[in-house]
């Protein structure tokens, strides 16, 4: 099983439609991340979270860890085509609370927006 | 955000030819990155961390002879994919820590026939 387990696996919705994306894990997170990737190209860094209770804002973009830092979740506020791509949580999850190391992965949710 | 480069963006070899894919720090130093591959569909699996001035660091199940990593600077690393095979055909992504934030290069998308 994996050890984040992000969901949905892929959401469609219509633009500017309201959206959540969870990550969840039975380890505490040490440092949460989330990415944007689209498809054959790399990944943009969007948030990172560490603090339980912790809720950052970019744009229409807001990301939040919860108070026993298992679980994430990435809402964006009325969704526009520019937002599809694939969304990822990574997290250090080998404890420590160490900064600069692994990443583990979700499977990574597939979001289209249509018109 | 700090810069990762990679090169080459795309490359398709024969059988059994040995292809090296390049990862660059463009605006800090990285003593430290790290090599992902990625299947269509899939998540990001670590393969190894790269160390520099020292031996790679690889996750269990990947082939060290297979993938030699070199971290000759602070400033890049190389992968290399020694006798590639068809099963190698993957899309892999390097990344470095910078300020407490992992960026990732724009990722090299190998096809070996």
């Amino acid at each position: 099983s994996q050890e984040l387990e992000q969901s949905p696996q892929s959401l469609i919705v219509q633009e500017g439609k309201n959206l959540t994306i969870n990550c969840t894990s039975s380890k505490t997170l040490y440092g949460l991340y989330w990415y944007k990737q689209k498809y054959g190209e790399g990944l943009i860094f969007l948030m990172m979270l560490q603090k339980g209770g912790e809720e950052k804002s970019h744009e229409k973009i807001t990301a939040k860890l919860d108070e026993k830092k298992q679980q994430s979740s990435l809402h964006i506020t009325a969704s526009q085509p520019s937002h599809a791509g694939i969304y990822l949580c990574g997290a250090d999850i080998f404890a420590g609370g160490t900064s600069y190391g692994k990443l583990t992965f979700g499977q990574g949710t597939i979001l289209t927006v249509h018109p | 955000g700090a810069v990762v480069s990679q090169h080459p963006s795309r490359v398709i070899c024969k059988s059994g030819t040995s292809v090296k894919i390049e990862c660059r720090s463009l605006d800090f130093q990285a003593t430290t990155m790290f090599w992902y591959r990625q299947f269509p569909k899939q998540s990001l699996m670590l393969m190894a961390t790269s160390n520099e001035g020292s031996k790679a660091t690889y996750e269990q199940g990947v082939e060290k002879d297979k993938f030699l990593i070199n971290h000759a600077s602070l400033t890049l690393s190389t992968l290399t994919v020694t006798s590639a095979h068809p099963e190698d055909s993957s899309f892999y992504i390097c990344s470095a820590w910078n300020q407490e934030t992992q960026y990732f290069g724009p990722g090299t998308r190998l096809l070996v026939l």
